[in-house]
């Protein structure tokens, strides 16, 4: 497995504003994802991040509003643009490892959003 | 239809019951198929891997049933720290994870 890490594990954030979340692997892993999870509801995907070149964006989701960066294998970054209330919500990123488990996914600990 | 389906919940059980909990998926395309647990304000831990036709790890058994979509996870002589969440969880071919909206569980003493 991976240990995955993410910054800030919250914050409050005004309306009309960015926040970027990093996230961090402990080891190179093939896949990174980022996944929204609501209040009361199971995970989203928003996104898979790509090394080196653009996201793959799920429908209704935009790079404008949501745009994603993985520099390396280790690391990605995702900023969630122009904020509205509607964006509170816990995101969470996940890596796949390659291996036996090629499928499994595991999560870093989320950062909870509240957007006033 | 949603994609992947799973019994509302919730659960409350004695400790030491036997509980189980089913999961319909749409896509026969569906390659690998996974159980998760979430605890209140944490995020997802892989608990189980299911495998062809079921595997066992300890009091948690796993089955698969393709020919009707169907997964199920048995867990017996519950614990009070088997309250949690379970997510019913498939690939469809990618790498890519469709999560159930979760059966929530609590043992009580």
């Amino acid at each position: 497995s991976a240990v995955i890490s993410q910054k800030p594990s919250r914050d409050i954030c005004q309306r009309g504003t960015s926040l970027t979340i990093q996230c961090q692997v402990d080891s190179q892993v093939t896949m990174m994802f980022w996944y929204r999870q609501q209040p009361g509801q199971s995970l989203t995907l928003i996104a898979t991040a790509n090394q080196g070149s653009e996201a793959t964006y799920e429908s209704g989701f935009v790079i404008d509003k949501f745009p994603i960066s993985r520099p390396n294998l280790t690391f990605s970054t995702l900023t969630v643009s122009n904020m509205s209330p509607e964006d509170s919500s816990i995101y969470l990123c996940s890596a796949t490892t390659s291996g036996r488990g090629l499928y499994e996914q595991y999560f870093g600990p989320g950062t909870r959003l509240t957007v006033t | 239809r949603k994609e992947v389906e799973q019994d509302p919940g919730p659960f409350n059980v004695p400790e030491g019951a036997t509980v189980a909990f089913n999961c319909t998926y749409s896509n026969s395309a569906s390659q690998s198929f996974f159980w998760y647990r979430q605890d209140c304000r944490k995020e997802p831990k892989l608990l189980m891997s299911v495998y062809s036709s079921g595997n066992e790890d300890g009091r948690f058994t796993a089955q698969l049933n393709r020919a009707s979509q169907y997964i199920s996870l048995l867990i017996r002589d519950s614990k009070l720290s088997d309250s949690a969440t379970y997510l019913c969880v498939v690939n469809q071919g990618s790498y890519q994870l469709t999560f159930g909206k979760g059966t929530k569980l609590s043992v009580i003493p």
